[in-house]
């Protein structure tokens, strides 16, 4: 019984490497979430998508991170020429109903990102 | 438009003592309200949550939270801390595709 899996755990980049961060939803489930949670902060909404489509990326920083769920394998959240600033842990969750539901989002044991 | 206000950054309580973590939230639309427990190093775990119905909801390890739509609150109990409780807590709003999380409470219990 699977739940949110997310790879790697820890993560070291130097600046200017890309960071590629992946998630595999529960079982059954369509519907993946990505935040971000800064030292010290709550957690931040950065996208929503279902296969093949973002429905909501609004929190996304309007460069270098961009994210996808394809019909096989994981979703992967990926940042271009990670700087400083993008060292946080970042959580993935998924649901099994859409976000306009009251399912509930399952999280993942998050990745940390550093980097030096 | 959606919100979530955590009021103290730090709460300190006794093993036994009543815990109360404070959640205050805004929404433009009927909310769905959540509390999420956090340990070090680790992911989200859903202590209980709030769409419809009875205000008072029950949650994992005795938790518990009241729905006060006239005080826009959703504060968190539990009668009697246990030293495992000791965590950082996360409230959070779901109005359409996101949720938006308050920047959390951390939890110590003292012996």
């Amino acid at each position: 019984n699977a739940g949110v899996m997310q790879n790697p755990r820890h993560l070291v980049r130097r600046r200017g490497q890309e960071a590629r961060l992946r998630c595999s939803p529960m079982k059954g489930h369509s519907h993946v979430y990505w935040y971000r949670q800064l030292p010290e902060e709550g957690l931040k909404f950065m996208v929503y998508l279902q296969k093949e489509n973002i429905i909501d990326e609004s929190g996304m920083p309007k460069e270098r991170f961009s994210a996808e769920f394809p019909k096989e394998g994981p979703s992967i959240l990926r940042i271009q020429q990670v700087v400083r600033g993008d060292s946080a842990a970042y959580f993935c969750a998924s649901s099994g109903m859409g976000a306009y539901s009251t399912d509930t989002q399952y999280f993942g044991p998050g990745t940390r990102l550093t980097v030096l | 438009a959606q919100s979530v206000t955590q009021l103290g950054s730090h709460v300190s309580v006794s093993e036994g003592a009543l815990v109360l973590l404070r959640c205050n939230y805004s929404s433009s639309v009927p909310p769905y309200l959540f509390w999420y427990v956090q340990y070090p190093n680790q992911g989200l775990q859903l202590l209980l949550k709030y769409t419809t119905g009875a205000t008072l909801v029950k949650g994992i390890n005795g938790f518990e939270a009241e729905f006060k739509k006239s005080e826009t609150s959703f504060h968190l109990t539990k009668p009697s801390a246990h030293m495992s409780d000791a965590a950082e807590y996360f409230c959070a709003v779901s109005g359409g595709s996101k949720s938006t999380f308050g920047d959390g409470t951390t939890l110590t219990v003292k012996p």
